[in-house]
Order: structure tokens, then sequence, then C-alpha cells
């Protein structure tokens, strides 16, 4: 199968400031990508649509100017979490389709945790 | 949009027992995964079945969409089985995949 990276693989940080996060499909090009959000013992969210080239799409509810959104090139998507505070706490999860779009391949998660 | 239910939400095993899950959903699909979180948070991908049956291993999943439910069925289970099992159709506007609460599965030695 499809392997997607994430980098960092856990951030713990100050209230205030803003964490970049990395998605990378290693072995295939991706023009979208997906970034979820899962609290503790619930299920994953869709956040934001990531389009290369583009701009990223957002879920209702979701603030686009705090979790920005850039797909930079076909293998790379990045979401920054700016001015974070502790309710911004949470496992981050990006995905890719194959080539196909059948299939969707998960990244090892973000957990972020703010202070 | 649509709605994903799984049951049991709960499920504690003997290592080498057998157990199904079951995941309903509100809309037709053409497209669902089932996955494993493992403890460590990663989704690990089971099945793409949209329609039929297919197995791996110890692992067997079907999916009749026309009446919009899917089964994986878990053998012979042992403790490295242990975590969330999510059904995720792919019914989001942006072709996202839409999860379920997930079934926790505990395999105690």
């Amino acid at each position: 199968g499809a392997v997607v990276s994430q980098h960092p693989s856990r951030v713990i940080c100050k209230s205030g400031t803003s964490v970049k996060i990395e998605c990378r499909s290693l072995d295939f090009q991706a023009t979208t990508m997906f970034w979820y959000r899962q609290f503790p013992k619930q299920s994953l969210m869709l956040m934001a649509t990531s389009n290369e080239g583009s701009k990223a799409t957002y879920e209702q509810g979701v603030e686009k100017d705090k979790f920005l959104i850039n797909h930079a090139s076909l293998t790379l998507s990045t979401l920054t979490v700016t001015s974070a505070h502790p309710e911004d706490s949470s496992f981050y999860i990006c995905s890719a389709p194959d080539r196909t779009y059948n299939e969707q391949f998960f990244g090892p998660g973000t957990r972020l945790t703010v202070l | 949009g649509i709605q994903v239910e799984q049951s049991p939400p709960d499920l504690i095993l003997q290592e080498g027992a057998n157990s199904t899950l079951r995941c309903n959903f509100s809309d037709s699909v053409n497209n669902l995964q089932w996955f494993h979180q493992n403890p460590w948070g990663q989704l690990i991908n089971l099945f793409y079945i949209p329609s039929g049956t297919k197995q791996n291993g110890r692992l067997s999943a079907t999916t009749v969409a026309t009446e919009r439910y899917s089964l994986l069925y878990i053998s012979s289970s042992q403790t490295t089985d242990s975590g969330v099992y999510f059904c995720a159709p792919k019914g989001g506007s942006q072709g996202n995949l839409i999860f379920g609460k997930g079934t926790k599965l505990s395999v105690k030695p």
C-alpha cells in the first residue's frame, strides 16, 4: 500500500505559539490530502481538504485563519496551527487517496499538546 | 450527510475467540474501508471493500451495499488485535471518509 508520513509525531508548545505539521506522500503523488482531528476516545472528524495548487476547503466550524493549510507540491501538505491554545490540543492525522482515488492511506498522526 | 453506526462499542475477548463487528450506514455508498487504530494512534488499512467479501489471514470482511451494512470478522483473536476498529465509507462532499465511533476491542491473554 501507499505510505504517508507525518512530522513531527509529537509536539508540546506554549499557548500563543504556532505549530507546523507536515504530511508527505512518500511513494505516490497526491493532488488531494485530507486533515482530520481526533480528540481522546472519539472518532476522526474531517477538518479540511487540501488541494494542490488551490485553496483548501474547510469544514463548517473550522477556522481557516487559525488552521492554515498549504499544499505546495504533489507530495507535501502542511497544516499550521496559529496562536495555539490549550483547546487545540488534539491528535491531528492526514490522509491521501491512492492513484485510483479508491483507497485512502493515513499518516501516523501528530499529537499536539498546548500548555 | 451519511451517518455511520458501529456495534458493539466495546468488546472484550479471550485470546483465541472469534468476533464479528458491524457497521451500518444511512445511505448508499460505493466505497468503504475498515481500519485498525493501534495504541499509538496509527490507522492501519485492513480492507477496501465497497461490496462483496474479502479475506486476509484471520480477518475477513463483507459489505452488503444494498442493505447498507458491512461486517468485519476476526477469528482466533490475538492480544495484538487489541485497539479500535473503524468503519469508514466514502461519503463526504470532498470525497473524504466518514468515520463511525469505532469498536474498542480488548483481547485478554
